[in-house]
């Protein structure tokens, strides 16, 4: 079956960064793209940006370009979602997800917390 | 940016009835809208794709119509755990995604 497992949850202070993995197995990895959705506390989803596992060609939402870069290794089945120059309102839980425009399968979360 | 808006943001509902949740786009998204269901503590679930196909695993009580700008997921008969967020999210600025605010369905 479809897995996507994430990285374990992180703390970060202020103006640091964060790298997540999501790991897929179940699938072809390179057949479908992968997307990073995040979800502050009490709050809704955003969609960060995807990767297309097969080119390695990322998209990102214009409100995190600069700051989000996506990586894939498809000897690894894995994709690495670094978010640099955080800040409080980047505490939240992150998510991978697997599917084309829409998100199919998804990760189980990875809570990251910025705190000085 | 296309603008998802959904209504309402609470909807009351008592076991056994139906539910309509609305979403709005604020510009042409074709039939390339999604609907998810998230229950505390979870990550979303897909229910419904192409603003109106089901994947195989949801129930048929699940159903989406509506094209363009207006949608609407309709559950029927709800169920205990069919209380949760639903939220849309358009795909049709490929490769731009957003979603909507959400919907809570609470029991009533």
């Amino acid at each position: 079956q479809v897995q996507l497992v994430q990285s374990g949850a992180e703390v970060k202070k202020p103006g640091a960064s964060v790298k997540i993995s999501c790991k897929a197995s179940g699938y072809t990895f390179t057949s479908y793209y992968i997307h990073w959705v995040r979800q502050a506390p009490g709050q809704g989803l955003e969609w960060l940006g995807m990767i297309n596992p097969s080119s390695g060609s990322p998209s990102s939402a214009q409100r995190f370009q600069g700051r989000v870069t996506m990586t894939g290794d498809t000897s690894a089945s894995t994709v690495d979602m670094e978010l640099s120059g955080l800040e409080s309102g980047d505490t939240a839980t992150y998510y991978c997800a697997t599917g084309y425009g829409y998100a199919e399968y998804w990760g189980q979360g990875t809570l990251v917390t910025v705190s000085s | 940016e296309i603008v998802m808006t959904q209504s309402p943001a609470t909807l009351s509902v008592s076991p056994g009835e139906t539910a309509t949740l609305s979403c709005r786009a604020s510009q042409s998204v074709r039939s390339n809208l999604a609907w998810y269901q998230q229950k505390p503590g979870q990550a979303p679930r897909l229910l419904i794709y192409g603003a109106s196909t089901r994947p195989a695993i949801i129930p048929a009580r699940f159903s989406g119509s509506g094209s363009g700008t207006d949608f609407t997921l309709t559950i029927s008969s709800l169920q205990s755990e069919d209380f949760a967020v639903y939220y849309c999210q358009q795909y049709n600025s490929w490769p731009s995604l957003t979603f909507g605010g959400g919907t809570k369905v609470e029991i009533k």
